[in-house]
C-alpha cells in the first residue's frame, strides 16, 4: 500500500523563524509531488509542486525533494501567524490520484 | 487561473434525504475530478475518481449505490448523498485537473443530517 507520512504536530514556531516540514513517502515510482496548506474548516489550497531532485523556491516557501531517500520537505522562511495551518504533503500515484499525508499542523506564534 | 467551484458550501438536512452536490471547473476543462471526505481532524480520504463521459472507479468500502457520481461535463462533477444518515455527516471536496497539472480543491461542502 501506497503511504506518505508526516509527523501530526504541532510543530510550533515562533514569528519570523524558519518553519521546517517534513514528509516520506513509499512508492518509489512516484513522479511528482505537492505541499497544500489547509486552514482549519477550509479546502486544501495548492502552495507547491516540485518534480524533480533538488529545491524550489517561491517565495518564502522552498519545497525540497530527495528521490533516492524518498523525501520531500517545505521551509517557510519569516513564518507569519497567517501560516498557522495544516500542511499536507500529497503525492502523485498511478492515474494522477493524490495520496496524501496526514497533515503536520503549523503553529506560528507572535 | 485554476478555479474550482463548489455548491452548496453548507447542507443541514433531515435523515433519510438525498443531497446533490456539484463541483464545476471554471476556467479550465478537468479531465479527471474527484471527490473526498474528511471528517473531523482527520486527511483527506478519496472516494471516488471521476473521467468525463465514464462511469467513476469508487475507492474500496465506498458504496457506488449511496454515492452517486455524474460527470456529465469537462467542468461539471456531481456527487449526490442518497438516503443520507447521521454517519454521512462530513467535509465533502472535490478536485479537478486536467492533464499533468496538479488538483485544485473546490470550497468543500459541509454536510450535517440531522
Amino acid at each position: 500500500q501506497k503511504e506518505v507520512e508526516q509527523n501530526s504536530g504541532p510543530l510550533s514556531v515562533p514569528e519570523g523563524a524558519i518553519a521546517s516540514l517534513n514528509c516520506t513517502y513509499s512508492d518509489r515510482g512516484s513522479q511528482s509531488f505537492f505541499w497544500y496548506r489547509q486552514y482549519s474548516g477550509k479546502s486544501p489550497e495548492l502552495i507547491m509542486s516540485i518534480y524533480s531532485n533538488g529545491d524550489k523556491e517561491d517565495g518564502r516557501f522552498t519545497a525540497q525533494l530527495n528521490k533516492a531517500s524518498q523525501y520531500v520537505s517545505l521551509l517557510i522562511r519569516d513564518s507569519q501567524p497567517s501560516d498557522s495551518a495544516t500542511y499536507l504533503c500529497a503525492v502523485n500515484s498511478a492515474g494522477n490520484m493524490l495520496t496524501f499525508g496526514g497533515g503536520t499542523r503549523l503553529m506560528v506564534k507572535p | 487561473g485554476a478555479v474550482v467551484s463548489q455548491h452548496p458550501s453548507r447542507v443541514i438536512c433531515k435523515s433519510g434525504t438525498s443531497v446533490k452536490i456539484e463541483c464545476r471547473s471554471l476556467d479550465f476543462q478537468a479531465t479527471t475530478m474527484f471527490w473526498y471526505r474528511q471528517f473531523p481532524k482527520q486527511s483527506l480520504m478519496l472516494m471516488a475518481t471521476s473521467n468525463e463521459g465514464s462511469k467513476a472507479t469508487y475507492e474500496q468500502g465506498v458504496e457506488k449505490d449511496k454515492f452517486l457520481i455524474n460527470h456529465a461535463s469537462l467542468t461539471l462533477s456531481t456527487l449526490t448523498v442518497t438516503s443520507a444518515h447521521p454517519e454521512d455527516s462530513s467535509f465533502y471536496i472535490c478536485s479537478a485537473m486536467t492533464g499533468d497539472q496538479p488538483q485544485h480543491f473546490g470550497d468543500g461542502t459541509r454536510l450535517s443530517i440531522l
